[in-house]
């Protein structure tokens, strides 16, 4: 399996800009969750899925994000417009069944917002 | 907030030497994750222990649980220069449906 897979990588965009990112579980799991990583922060959950429906959006910072999971094998996180505060890792995970198992990391999309 | 708390926040040794580092937590849990993040990547994970269990091992690893002291410790034993990364613990709570909570984090150097 490929694990998860993430695009892009690296994204380096202007102020007021909008960001896509995107996610691809490892088949069969159904649990997805987006984190944001910084240094000030630490690790922070944003929002995760299970069988495709948002459970916990709760750390979603505020309306100019939102994540959608159109189906069980891709979801998209996307920042409208974006800010230089929003410069961050933000890394996908997904799990099998429980959202308390082990979760499995993608590479990251490291965004720079100017 | 349950969120697992590591400690110390940076640890450096020698090679061959063995890393301690301690994660505590405030509610009742389902289980505790270990992870390890080298720089740059994503986190990957290291060890489940469930709440009923009080020691685990894998390979180099030792993790252990104390659920009456809320605590857990993962001890890497005969160190290597490859273990510099940072390590997160991370629990989740009892009630079906939770996620996990990650801690900030631990990080391990350890000087060739």
């Amino acid at each position: 399996d490929a694990g998860v897979i993430q695009s892009p990588r690296h994204e380096v965009t202007e102020m007021g800009q909008e960001v896509t990112l995107r996610c691809k579980p490892i088949s069969g799991h159904n649990s997805l969750f987006w984190y944001r990583q910084t240094m000030m922060r630490g690790l922070e959950l944003l929002i995760y899925f299970n069988n495709n429906v948002p459970i916990d959006d709760s750390g979603m910072p505020e309306d100019r994000f939102s994540a959608k999971m159109p189906n069980a094998s891709f979801s998209t996180l996307k920042i409208q417009p974006s800010e230089p505060r929003d410069s961050a890792v933000y890394f996908c995970a997904s799990s099998l069944e429980d959202p308390r198992n082990e979760q499995f990391f993608g590479p990251g999309t490291r965004l720079t917002v100017l | 907030s349950q969120q697992g708390e590591e400690d110390p926040q940076a640890l450096s040794i020698q090679e061959g030497e063995n890393a301690t580092m301690n994660c505590s937590y405030k509610t009742s849990i389902n289980n505790l994750q270990w992870y390890r993040q080298n720089s740059g990547r994503g986190l990957v994970h290291l060890i489940l222990i469930r709440s009923n269990e009080r020691e685990k091992h894998s390979g180099r690893l030792r993790v252990t649980l104390d659920t009456s002291k809320k605590s857990s410790s993962l001890l890497i034993t005969a160190s290597r220069a490859a273990d510099t990364a940072s390590y997160f613990c991370a629990t989740a709570f009892g009630t079906s449906g939770s996620r996990l909570t990650f801690g900030e984090g631990t990080q391990l150097t350890v000087n060739p």
